[in-house]
């Protein structure tokens, strides 16, 4: 069964902090996104990458950044943790021919207080 | 700005009930849409792709219209496991997401 695993369900952090939250695949797929979806304002989309080392940005950046090093991982990062980030964080991933995303990670909720 | 617009609900609809709802989409140049459903506190899931022809699957079935620039989700014979929340995603040159209508189906 294909399987888009995010590193934490929870996750709690404080103001200032570097928070890193992490996503493996295991189905070989080149494109990976990260989404964070609140109450009223939908999924919206961070990040996304379509290869390894390559990375685009989504429709809100501003105080994220992300990671590709490995075609399974896509990390996204936290540079200074605000409370305004406090949201719940969904990866996924898909094959190169069909952009949108195929399967999502269960989503990590991350409070900053 | 392109958009795609849902109505949010909640759709009340008693189990058996045949249920449909639209979404409407801004950018006349989007070239694939799909359904995805989403159960309470869990990940999306796509549900099916929306083609020119229509989509059928089982009890789900997925138009599009081009002309008034909406696609529309219909579930015949509903059952009390289809209660989620159903988005809408339209995309161009970027994937965007409805907020999402949400079903309640009753016994």
């Amino acid at each position: 069964d294909v399987k888009v695993t995010q590193s934490s369900r929870y996750l709690v952090k404080r103001t200032g902090e570097k928070v890193f939250l992490e996503c493996v695949q295991d189905m070989d797929h080149e494109n990976m996104f990260w989404y964070r979806q609140d109450p009223g304002l939908g999924l919206r989309l961070i990040y996304f990458s379509y290869d390894v080392k390559m990375k685009e940005k989504g429709d809100i950046p501003e105080g994220y950044s992300v990671s590709r090093e490995k075609k399974e991982r896509f990390s996204l990062i936290l540079e200074s943790a605000s409370t305004n980030q406090t949201s719940m964080y969904l990866c996924a991933s898909s094959y190169r021919q069909g952009y949108q995303p195929q399967h999502f990670g269960d989503g990590t909720r991350l409070s900053i207080l | 700005r392109k958009e795609v617009e849902q109505d949010p609900g909640p759709f009340n609809v008693p189990e058996g009930a045949t249920v449909a709802f639209n979404c409407t989409y801004s950018n006349s140049a989007s070239q694939s849409f799909f359904w995805y459903r989403q159960d309470c506190r869990k990940e999306p899931k796509l549900l099916m792709s929306v083609y020119s022809s229509g989509n059928e699957d089982g009890r789900f079935t997925a138009q599009l219209n081009r002309a008034s620039q909406y696609i529309s989700l219909l579930i015949r014979d509903s059952k009390l496991s289809d209660s989620a929340t159903y988005l809408c995603v339209g995309e161009d040159d970027k994937i965007i997401f409805g907020k999402g209508t949400r079903l309640h189906i009753l016994p």
